[in-house]
């Protein structure tokens, strides 16, 4: 079965600290990658698709098939960085079923 | 901007009320989604349609029946509230190469 696995339910650093929120797949195919952002009080938003090759937010990630993962990275961490995280695979059975780990929840301590 | 509405932000009901939670998307998407929301356990799908009248079950569909009479509306209905369905309940849609909008989220609450 797809499967999307974040092992840190929490991680707290120090701002100006690098940030890494792992991320790691089961598919055997071409997965199509996300990660989604919940700041406080706000709705669930894309942050970045594997795709793209963009950096938003100073945030990166890259596709590491040979390792099956999609961890999130940004150099200098901000307390405005401090949110709930999901890394999300797009189901490729035709339809549009995304499959969500279970979020990690990014703390930037002052 | 892909605007997916939400009617209620809270609601508090009582076991076994029947429940209603209503989404409405303003981007003519064919996708509607329901997910919960709970610590722990990341998003689990409930239902989802791909078009007006077709629905299909996501990963716990239990307790949970859906209606998609018109494209911009889902609806997700609770047939009897169980305390277990207390939870945060986001609506999302999907079209063409756009990633997933959600909604605000219902926080349900069933005493």
């Amino acid at each position: 079965a797809q499967r999307v696995t974040q092992p840190e339910k929490l991680l707290s650093v120090f701002k100006g600290a690098p940030v890494e929120l792992k991320c790691n797949y089961s598919y055997s195919g071409s997965p199509e990658l996300f990660w989604y952002v919940q700041y406080s009080r706000q709705r669930l938003q894309l942050l970045l698709r594997h795709i793209s090759r963009e950096s938003i937010k100073g945030f990166t990630a890259d596709l590491n098939k040979g390792e099956t993962s999609f961890h999130l990275k940004k150099p200098f961490a901000q307390e405005e960085d401090s949110a709930m995280y999901y890394c999300a695979h797009k189901g490729t059975s035709g339809t549009y079923k995304y499959i969500f780990g279970t979020g990690t929840r990014l703390k930037v301590l002052a | 901007d892909v605007k997916v509405t939400q009617s209620s932000r809270y609601l508090v009901k009582r076991t076994g009320e029947k429940v209603f939670l209503e989404c409405v998307q303003d981007m003519d998407h064919e996708n509607m989604f329901w997910y919960r929301q709970d610590p722990g356990l990341g998003l689990r799908l409930i239902y989802f349609s791909y078009d007006v009248k077709m629905k299909e079950k996501g990963d716990i569909p239990e307790g949970y029946s859906v209606s998609r009479e018109k494209k911009e509306r889902f609806s997700l209905i609770l047939e009897s509230a169980s305390t277990n369905q207390t939870s945060m309940y986001l609506c999302a849609s999907i079209g063409g190469n756009s990633p997933l909008h959600f909604g605000n989220g219902t926080r349900l609450t069933v005493t």
